[in-house]
């Protein structure tokens, strides 16, 4: 079966620092991971993916994403926060022998002016 | 992303009614999707289509069912409307040409409250 944690149900962070967000999975064989922003009454939108290669993956908006095979996880980061990253980021993986993807519960990111 | 709409926006209606929550892309995708999402769950699968003759049900299909009605549109309807289906409502698309791991494209969500 496939799964994906997302520990942290809120993260703060001040506005110009380091930020992260958790994610963690399961799944069989190799793993095609993403993770999409939620902002106010909007759709997901895409940030990045990760699907074979390189362990650091750069998206949208200066966001990149660090693929740790050992560790079973895709933590999101930015090396420095603005107010605007304030939203709803949600994790999703879909293993080599799954349908579809599975998404996690959602992390809410408050960055603080 | 206003290539994948949905229709109504916001949507409220009583136990046992019957209703339809309609979906359009222009994205030319052939894979269309419906998702709920509730706080704390994330999303969950209802129901996906990888082409206008191909129908799925997803983890929690029951109380729902959907209809492609071409490549461009995939309805959802919940038959006999229940509290507990109320959500945020969600529709996606990916193209099947770009393998297993195909981004999804959201549309804006429709909110729904059955009272």
């Amino acid at each position: 079966a496939q799964s994906v944690a997302q520990p942290e149900d809120q993260v703060n962070v001040a506005e110009g620092n380091p930020l992260t967000v958790k994610c963690t999975y399961s799944v069989s064989g190799n793993p095609y991971l993403f993770w999409y922003v939620q902002y106010p009454n909007r759709g997901l939108q895409f940030l990045l993916k990760y699907i074979t290669g390189d362990n650091l993956v750069k998206g949208s908006y200066g966001f990149e994403a660090e693929f740790n095979k050992s560790q079973t996880s895709f933590h999101l980061k930015k090396p420095s926060a603005l107010v605007s990253d304030s939203a709803l980021y949600f994790c999703a993986v879909k293993g080599d022998y799954g349908q579809n993807f599975v998404f996690g519960p959602g992390t809410r990111l408050s960055v603080l002016p | 992303d206003a290539d994948v709409t949905q229709t109504p926006r916001n949507r409220i209606t009583k136990t046992g009614k019957r209703i339809m929550l309609e979906c359009s892309q222009t994205k030319g995708h052939d894979r269309m999707y419906w998702y709920r999402q509730d706080p704390g769950l994330g999303l969950q699968l209802i129901y996906y289509s990888f082409d206008v003759k191909d129908i799925n049900k997803g983890e929690i299909s029951d109380g729902y069912s959907v209809s492609r009605q071409a490549q461009a549109k995939f309805s959802l309807s919940l038959e006999s409307a229940i509290p507990n289906q109320t959500a945020l409502y969600f529709c996606a698309t990916s193209a099947s040409d770009s393998g297993r791991a195909g981004t999804q494209y959201f549309g804006p969500g429709t909110r729904l409250l059955v009272l």
